[in-house]
């Protein structure tokens, strides 16, 4: 069973448009992730959830929205999309913040 | 947030051990060092963590220094499969956030 999913692995989307992406856990962790990885690599937090509720917003544009139903899914959605929103994108769960954090395969979107 | 230095790169024979420094000197007393990977195409993967004692488990040891400004993981046996970037990160014990740096690119030789 994978740990960490989300879908889709990878998204080409047309500027303007709107996009979600889903993630759950099934390790019963109370702390959800989305960070974002730009093409130099840069791995940068964008949100954290704790038992569904936001704990950390990194000034990320209001056209990221993520939406936690319950403590095993947190899902990003993206209005308006721009090309810069093109990059990978990780989802991740933890137990707390201070103990190891498992990552999902990623979301590859591309604006185009 | 505190900082963490790491070197750019690092190579190393096959099974030779790994030891890859990261420096954090302005770590506060409830920051937790954490170690992750990221093989290519992979989302990061977690490796070891610790506070202030020396930590060992299947993957990997990590030790830290005793002022705790430093520490190194300790990849016993390079593999192919151990070629990845290696992040060293610091965690605080709040509602706090893994702060991912550039990391360190291990190459790996037959």
């Amino acid at each position: 069973d994978t740990a960490v999913s989300q879908t889709p692995k990878y998204l080409v989307t047309q500027m303007g448009n709107d996009k979600s992406i889903k993630c759950e856990q099934n390790l019963g962790h109370d702390t959800m992730y989305w960070y974002k990885q730009d093409s130099k690599k840069f791995l940068k937090i964008m949100f954290s959830y704790n038992n569904k509720e936001l704990i950390i917003n990194e000034t990320v544009p209001n056209r990221f929205s993520p939406k936690s139903p319950d403590k095993a899914h947190l899902n990003l959605h993206i209005n308006s999309l721009e090309l810069g929103d093109s990059a990978v994108y990780f989802c991740a769960s933890s137990q707390g913040h201070s103990n190891e954090a498992f990552f999902g395969q990623g979301t590859r979107l591309t604006v185009v | 947030d505190a900082k963490t230095t790491q070197p750019n790169s690092m190579e190393s024979n096959e099974e030779e051990p790994v030891h890859l420094p990261c420096n954090h000197s302005t770590i506060s007393g409830t920051d937790y060092i954490h170690w992750y990977r990221q093989l290519p195409s992979q989302g990061p993967e977690y490796v070891i963590h610790g506070l202030t004692s020396n930590v060992n488990n299947r993957m990997a040891s990590l030790a830290i220094a005793e002022d705790r400004k430093s520490s190194t993981l300790i990849l016993h046996r390079a593999t192919l499969r151990d070629a990845a970037v290696y992040y060293c990160i610091l965690v605080t014990d709040s509602w706090g956030k893994f702060q991912f740096g550039a990391g360190t690119q291990v190459v790996v030789t037959p």
